[in-house]
């Protein structure tokens, strides 16, 4: 199985910073690396897919990157609406898995 | 709009079955692969199942291996999850969710259900 290791755990940042999560897989993935975000309570939402494509409907501020076995999620300026759980997860073989989650928290 | 909506879950003793159901509606259910994905409380997201569009391919996680069946109804627009052998390690909330394609493992989950809470306790 391949495994996912999101850095870091938990971030604390204010509206208007620009913030970067990093998820790093243990074996080569090409692009097939998508990003979620999670609020409490509700079902996780996609943002970002093959590693930097965003999802329809998804604001611009959030942008990814990487190919290989190390990628990033970028929010160019936080949102009140932004503080969550993001997951990251491979697509590129059976089983499916994700990172670990950051959580993002108000500094 | 397009919408999945999970039922089924609740509590069950250890050992016991449950299926879960997951009603899908706003886009045409059967030219897309499908999955389960589940949630223990407070932890991350562990990937369950998937099938094809027709059914004929079914991949599972190591986890839930010879005790969960996943499957599909095409003509009432319905993912099922039948869950055996229930153990404390399966109490989790179960999400249903859409690939955007009808079969390509590659692919991410682009909508996902608001899901269903399945808790295994004595």
């Amino acid at each position: 199985d391949i495994q996912m290791t999101q850095s870091p755990s938990s971030l604390s940042a204010s509206v208007g910073d620009r913030v970067t999560f990093t998820c790093r897989t243990s074996q080569s993935i090409s692009t097939y690396l998508n990003w979620y975000q999670q609020k409490p309570g509700k079902a996780p939402k996609l943002l970002i897919y093959t590693a930097s494509s965003l999802q329809s409907g998804v604001p611009s501020r959030f942008s990814g990157s990487g190919s290989g076995t190390d990628f990033t999620l970028t929010i160019s300026s936080l949102q009140p609406e932004d503080f969550a759980t993001y997951y990251c997860q491979q697509s590129y073989s059976i089983p499916v898995t994700f990172g670990q989650g950051t959580k993002l928290e108000i500094k | 709009q397009v919408q999945l909506v999970e039922s089924g879950g609740g509590v069950v003793q250890p050992g016991r079955s449950l299926r879960l159901s997951c009603a899908a509606s706003g886009f045409t259910f059967s030219s897309n692969a499908m999955h389960w994905v589940r949630q223990a409380p407070g932890k991350g997201l562990e990937w369950v199942a998937v099938i094809s569009y027709d059914g004929s391919n079914k991949y599972y996680g190591d986890s839930v291996k010879g005790r969960f069946t996943i499957s599909r109804d095409n003509s009432n627009n319905t993912l099922y999850l039948q869950m055996n052998s229930l153990g404390p390690e399966d109490t989790a909330v179960y999400y249903c969710a859409k690939s955007p394609r009808g079969w390509s493992i590659k692919d991410p989950f682009d909508i996902w259900g608001q899901g269903t809470m399945v808790t295994v306790s004595s």
